[in-house]
């Protein structure tokens, strides 16, 4: 599976939306782009996927540009429970289809 | 979204004993389940890939017959720590599978286990 880069930490104010960045230049086009995240002493919360076209729940909305070699999750209005590590992850739809966390991003919302 | 819960969600054992730990898939099927372990500040390392019905894939470096794995029907997993150790203490986590949304895998609670 394609490795992803992540900013280690980012900060929002509350009530702004959050962009969080993910960069998946190698990823194959079998692979979708999956969110999760952490919540401190918690387990890894699912929080959206997408191949290539842009997705929207109820949670987030995932951005992915037409190259696929970058994508962003964007959480239209932080609150201070969206406090986490995010972690974006490139996941092939064939084979052993294992989850491999890198370190992701601490987004911190602050008041 | 899918519920994998686990349990216990702390566990205290003396060294030298052994601890299960339980993963289930409550409205779900799943023929794949996942561990993982995360020490503090860390992030999640997997350990082992559950199969329902043959035996666990575990990941280089890690010793399957310390951390035993059964998953004997579709909806549970167990991992069993063998002669526990103080360094075996670990957040424990378990994911799922869901073949009914897409293969969206979903994790359960995690499971803090402390070794004396």
């Amino acid at each position: 599976d394609a490795k992803t880069t992540q900013p280690p930490s980012m900060d929002c104010a509350e009530g702004r939306a959050a962009n969080l960045p993910c960069n998946h230049s190698t990823i194959s086009g079998n692979e979708y782009v999956y969110w999760y995240r952490q919540i401190h002493s918690q387990g890894p919360q699912y929080i959206i996927h997408g191949l290539k076209n842009n997705e929207t729940n109820e949670m987030a909305s995932l951005i992915i540009t037409e190259d696929r070699k970058s994508s962003t999750l964007i959480l239209p209005h932080a609150t201070l429970r969206d406090t986490a590590v995010y972690y974006c992850i490139a996941l092939s739809i064939q084979g052993a289809q294992k989850l491999v966390f890198g370190q992701g991003t601490r987004l911190t919302i602050n008041p | 979204g899918a519920v994998v819960s686990q349990h216990p969600s702390r566990v205290i054992c003396k060294s030298g004993t052994s601890v299960k730990i339980e993963c289930r898939s409550l409205d779900f099927q799943a023929t794949t389940m996942f561990w993982y372990r995360q020490f503090p500040k860390q992030s999640l390392m997997l350990m082992a890939t559950s199969n329902e019905g043959s035996k666990a894939t575990y990941e280089q470096g890690v010793e399957k017959d310390k951390f035993l794995i059964n998953h004997a029907s579709l909806t549970l997993s167990t991992l069993t720590v063998t002669s526990a150790h103080p360094e075996d203490s670990s957040f424990y986590i378990c994911s799922a599978r869901d073949p009914t949304a897409g293969n969206t895998i979903y994790f359960g609670e995690g499971s803090w286990l402390t070794v004396v």
